[in-house]
């Protein structure tokens, strides 16, 4: 089975800051690896997502993720952050094979500072 | 606009009382899917449809029911909700492989007294 862990659960920055949101995952069997926010209200939407390829993944609003195999990590970073960027963000794994299912880890809440 | 719509958005019942939420996407994709997010616990999947027809249980599954007589349709029944099933809903869809972005609606909230 696979799990997904966010080693934070509430991250506070200031506005302009950089920011890094953590996520380690475990799976005996490859996975996808995809990054989902959820604004105040709303469902979720993804930001990035790791198939193959390039480690480093670019998404949406300036997010970035890096793909880290020995160290089974999908770090979320992004350089400055802006208020608009207050929302929970999730972590999450899908395998290869198989059933379309995504195991999501707890969620780490951003919180900016002005 | 392609969307998952729910409905409804808010919902406050009492023990035992069955109710369904419903939910609809227009995106033709063949892959649906409910979960429940808990405060600490993230989003957990409650079932998922890979078609018509197609049901299957995920990880929480006790105390649900669902159907999917059509592509576009999964509705989430609780034939006799109790407290501990409240929680904020979401449905789901995606096309079938599993590397594809799932969209989600804009979730259910639910109080159970």
């Amino acid at each position: 089975a696979q799990s997904v862990t966010q080693l934070d659960s509430q991250v506070p920055v200031f506005e302009e800051a950089p920011v890094e949101l953590r996520c380690n995952y475990s799976s005996s069997v490859s996975v996808y690896l995809f990054w989902y926010v959820q604004y105040p209200n709303q469902g979720l939407q993804l930001l990035l997502k790791y198939l193959s390829g390039s480690t480093l993944v670019k998404g949406i609003n300036g997010f970035e993720a890096e793909f880290n195999k020995s160290q089974t990590s999908f770090h979320l970073r992004k350089p400055s952050v802006h208020i608009s960027d207050t929302a929970e963000y999730f972590c999450a794994v899908s395998i290869i094979q198989g059933a379309q299912k995504l195991v999501f880890g707890q969620g780490t809440r951003l919180t900016i500072n002005p | 606009e392609a969307q998952v719509t729910q409905n409804p958005r808010y919902l406050i019942t009492v023990t035992g009382k069955k109710l369904t939420v419903t939910c609809s996407q227009n995106m033709n994709h063949e892959y649906m899917s409910w979960y429940r997010q808990d405060p600490g616990l993230g989003l957990r999947q409650i079932y998922y449809s890979m078609n018509v027809e197609v049901t299957d249980k995920g990880d929480v599954p006790e105390g649900y029911k669902v159907s999917r007589k059509e592509k576009r349709n999964f509705p989430l029944i609780l034939e006799s909700p109790s407290p501990n099933q409240t929680s904020l809903y979401f449905c789901a869809s995606s096309l079938e492989r599993t590397y594809n972005e799932q969209f989600f609606g804009p979730g259910t909230r639910l109080t159970v007294l």
